[in-house]
């Protein structure tokens, strides 16, 4: 069926590198695809978004990168913190979706010193 | 009081309990949400209420019964539940509708034993 998915559970990357997070997905149909993050004992906080007719959204720090031909999304960090710590979820919003977000099983981003 | 808040943030109850989850939002939204989060599984979009009317209904058993009394409140009523249901639960809000801009609460983690 259709599904959103991770390439990896788990990332650990060096304070002060880059980070990037994949994500891929299957049903072409789509409007959106959102980037949450989630820290640990909290909820998922909306990080930035980008809509099916474009490539690329740049934010503070972050850049999404969008690839429709392989359906794959990306998530780019720069310049890691502690902070970035938290488990990051793609989602997709189709076409026909009516509130329904359909979210990837997410990735664990850890900051190591 | 800002943002979307939950209660309890942790809740034990047995098979036989009756209990229930408060959502509260003070961001003039007029759409809530009930997410469930299960550890490993993708989020799973339980209940939509769009203008104090439900507008989605993924599915759920009829144990969990929501209840939204007026546009910044949102319930989620517990009843014989079965230990497969302990997870996270997850409340959030949105303005018309909107999948990219929702707000989550912190999640109340409950177990059933």
């Amino acid at each position: 069926g259709e599904n959103v998915g991770l390439h990896l559970p788990t990332l650990s990357v060096q304070e002060g590198d880059n980070s990037i997070i994949n994500c891929a997905y299957s049903n072409s149909a789509s409007d959106y695809f959102i980037w949450y993050k989630q820290e640990s004992g909290k909820g998922p906080q909306f990080i930035i978004d980008i809509r099916s007719n474009m490539d690329k959204r740049q934010g503070q720090r972050v850049t999404v990168l969008l690839n429709k031909t392989v359906k794959h999304l990306s998530l780019q960090i720069a310049a890691t913190q502690p902070g970035d710590s938290a488990v990051y979820f793609c989602a997709e919003a189709p076409q026909d979706s009516n509130y329904q977000l359909i979210w990837g099983a997410g990735t664990k981003l850890i900051i190591k010193p | 009081e800002t943002g979307v808040t939950q209660t309890p943030r942790h809740l034990v109850m047995g098979m036989t309990n009756k209990k229930s989850l408060k959502c509260e939002q003070h961001l003039g939204h007029n759409a809530m949400y009930w997410y469930k989060q299960s550890a490993k599984k993708p989020l799973e979009l339980m209940f939509v209420y769009s203008l104090e009317e439900r507008v989605e209904n993924n599915s759920v058993p009829s144990r969990f019964s929501p209840e939204c009394p007026n546009s910044s409140h949102l319930f989620l009523h517990l009843h014989t539940l079965q230990p497969e249901d302990s997870a996270l639960y997850l409340c959030a809000s949105s303005q018309d509708g909107s999948l990219t801009e929702a707000f989550f609460g912190q999640g109340t983690r409950l177990t059933v034993v």
